[in-house]
């Protein structure tokens, strides 16, 4: 596709519940990251991948958060047994490799466990 | 370890006023990349700029310059004759070289009044 595109746009989910949020990356874009971004707060790094590896996954919060890249192109993040502090909107974004580094972001998820 | 500080939370301006949104970040690195990104009300990041650590040169694009100054750790934004368009929260962002992972400041959120 054109741009990064995320699914769903937009999930309520009960307390204790799972959820699976995805990111479509822009075709090519071996990078893909995964922010959280709270109401009115910055974004918060959670995952990085490169291909289908994560060398960076310091900023999964806990371990009832999980992410995984299949054919260097989707990725999931899955977040178990949802908390209403995990409410926010997930942003994902890939970019090149290379020099050409700038992140092209999707819309986002937003998140709210009720 | 990379990190940007954006200190300033908010700053409001009358229209047609210059703004300068101050950016400083940290890194061990020689080759790195600066970023700038808005996150208008509809939230979806807009990529702005690239700087890389090599080039020094200031930037201007329209009513946009960018001020990078290794000496003091610094890219700061510039919006000359600001417009209520402008008012959107804006993102530092560091990249360290061959790494690719992407660290975001906490954001400066502009309002600017008409």
């Amino acid at each position: 596709g054109a741009g990064v595109s995320q699914s769903p746009s937009n999930k309520v989910t009960e307390k204790g519940k799972d959820v699976e949020l995805r990111c479509d990356p822009i075709s090519g874009h071996t990078a893909l990251y995964w922010y959280r971004q709270r109401l009115g707060q910055g974004l918060e790094f959670l995952i990085y991948f490169q291909g289908n590896s994560a060398p960076d996954k310091s900023g999964l919060p806990s371990d009832r958060f999980s992410a995984e890249r299949t054919g260097e192109s989707v990725s999931t993040l899955t977040i178990q047994r949802t908390q209403q502090e995990d409410s926010a909107v997930y942003l994902c974004a890939s970019s090149f490799s290379g020099e050409r580094t700038e992140a092209f972001f999707g819309q986002g998820t937003r998140l709210t466990v009720v | 370890a990379q990190k940007v500080t954006q200190a300033q939370t908010e700053i409001s301006v009358v229209e047609k006023e210059d703004v300068t949104l101050d950016c400083v970040y940290e890194t061990r690195d020689t080759t790195y990349y600066l970023f700038w990104y808005k996150q208008p009300p509809s939230g979806e990041l807009v990529f702005l700029i690239r700087r890389n650590s090599f080039d020094e040169q200031n930037e201007i694009s329209g009513r946009y310059s960018w001020n990078f100054q290794k000496s003091t750790s610094s890219f700061n934004f510039t919006i000359t004759a600001s417009q209520v368009v402008d008012s959107a929260v804006y993102f530092c962002a560091l990249s360290e070289g061959g790494y690719q992972k992407v660290t975001f400041g906490t954001g400066t959120k502009l309002q600017v009044i008409p």
